[in-house]
């Protein structure tokens, strides 16, 4: 069974801290590996997309991605009081046809002013 | 310009209704989806259409049917309400299976 795992929070981060954010998954011929943003009554919004080991930066956002241990992390640099949101782990699995992304429970992360 | 655009945004209804939520891109994606999200934040996968045709279906009810009238359609009709569909359903399309999802912004479904 495909599963994504995270820890619910709430993460509380000071503001001008980094934010990590981590996310451990089940089957490992997935490939793509996304994280998404929620705001309360909002829909997700995608912010990072990450394939290969490694890390890609992007602005003030970097995922990681260690295929071997099955781990993907989101760290936030600068930390804003606007990033206080649900971040969402998803993974698409390699199994053809449209299985669509198996997404995490999320971490609601509380960026304290 | 909205990519993934679903109507109507909020839906309520008494138990044992019929209702029906729309939902269309115009992004060119190949596959659209729909995602329940339940009162504790949760994403679960409720179908996906790829070329009209149905790729999976995630032990939903029979209640619940998607009809994609074309490529840039999936509608969600579900029959005889219950008070335990009452959930956010999130449209969404991608390009292919290994790609992101683009989310519509949501309906709430509220069943009395």
């Amino acid at each position: 069974q495909k599963e994504v795992e995270q820890n619910s929070g709430p993460l509380s981060v000071p503001e001008g801290a980094i934010a990590s954010l981590n996310c451990t998954y089940s089957d490992r011929v997935s490939q793509s590996f996304f994280w998404y943003r929620q705001y309360s009554g909002k829909s997700p919004e995608l912010i990072m997309s990450i394939y290969s080991n490694g890390d890609k930066e992007d602005g003030r956002f970097t995922a990681q991605l260690n295929k071997a241990s099955q781990y993907v992390s989101l760290l936030i640099r600068d930390s804003q009081p606007s990033d206080s949101a649900t971040y969402l782990c998803a993974v698409a699995y390699s199994g053809g046809g449209a299985d669509g992304l198996t997404f995490g429970k999320g971490t609601h992360l509380i960026i304290q002013p | 310009d909205t990519a993934v655009s679903q109507t109507p945004k909020y839906l309520v209804t008494q138990m044992g209704n019929d209702k029906s939520i729309k939902c269309e891109q115009n992004l060119g994606h190949d596959t659209m989806y729909w995602y329940k999200q339940d009162s504790k934040k949760f994403l679960k996968i409720m179908f996906s259409y790829n070329n009209k045709e149905l790729i999976i279906n995630e032990t939903v009810p029979n209640r619940f049917s998607p009809k994609s009238p074309d490529k840039a359609h999936l509608n969600l009709h579900i029959n005889s309400l219950e008070l335990g569909d009452s959930a956010v359903y999130f449209c969404a399309s991608s390009r292919d299976s290994l790609s992101p999802l683009h989310f519509g912004n949501g309906t709430r479904l509220t069943v009395t």
